[in-house]
């Protein structure tokens, strides 16, 4: 069975610092990735995802996550945060050809200090 | 366009009483269905899944049963709650041919 792991579980920054989120998962074959984003007090939302093409995957509000197939991540990344990027993060895996039974990582916090 | 509705938004329950929370699904026919929990400090669980009507499958073993009695609805019940029951329950839709899926607001179940 697949796994994803989340290496921070907290994350605290100041407006203006870059971001990255890491993630990991552990399947031997073809994957979907995905990041969604829960904003305080909403349902989760989908950030961006992979399927196959350009491992460099931009998403909704200045957004990114880069697929290293070599290294089972696929890391989330924004430049620039905002206070109003503070949310629960969470990076997902489903197999490529099996279905959508998601698996999700722990999720990280993020907290952005205006 | 397609939405899903769970509900209760929010739950305070007693151990050992019964627990039904229900989603539904407009815009669309036969979609999957699925049943997550996200217990405090941990990542979002696959509890049930249903690619059909009166068919459920279970990932993990516990205390929750899940039905189908129609296209588009997706109830979570228990029959005696337990504190460990305690969580973010959310309810998702896909369809076989697509590769996103869409989530419910979820509901707070808490149990005391």
């Amino acid at each position: 069975a697949q796994s994803v792991s989340q290496h921070n579980h907290h994350v605290i920054l100041s407006e203006a610092a870059s971001l990255e989120l890491g993630c990991n998962y552990s399947y031997g074959g073809t994957v979907n990735l995905f990041w969604y984003v829960q904003y305080p007090g909403q349902h989760l939302q989908l950030l961006l995802k992979y399927f196959s093409g350009d491992p460099l995957v931009k998403g909704i509000k200045g957004f990114e996550a880069e697929f290293i197939k070599s290294k089972f991540s696929f890391n989330l990344r924004k430049p620039s945060v905002q206070w109003s990027d503070t949310a629960e993060y969470f990076c997902a895996v489903t197999p490529g050809a099996a279905g959508n039974k998601l698996t999700f990582g722990g999720g990280t916090r993020v907290l952005v200090k205006p | 366009s397609q939405t899903i509705h769970q509900w209760p938004a929010t739950l305070v329950q007693p151990v050992g009483s019964p627990l039904s929370l229900e989603c539904t699904v407009e815009g669309t026919s036969n979609p999957n269905l699925y049943w997550y929990r996200q217990a405090a400090g941990r990542g979002l669980q696959l509890l049930f899944y249903s690619v059909g009507i009166g068919q459920i499958s279970s990932e993990v073993p516990q205390n929750l049963s899940a039905s189908r009695p129609q296209d588009r609805q997706f109830i979570l019940s228990s029959k005696k709650l337990l504190l460990s029951d305690s969580g973010f329950y959310l309810c998702a839709w896909d369809t076989s041919s697509g590769n996103t899926i869409y989530f419910g607001e979820g509901s707070w179940l808490t149990v005391v």
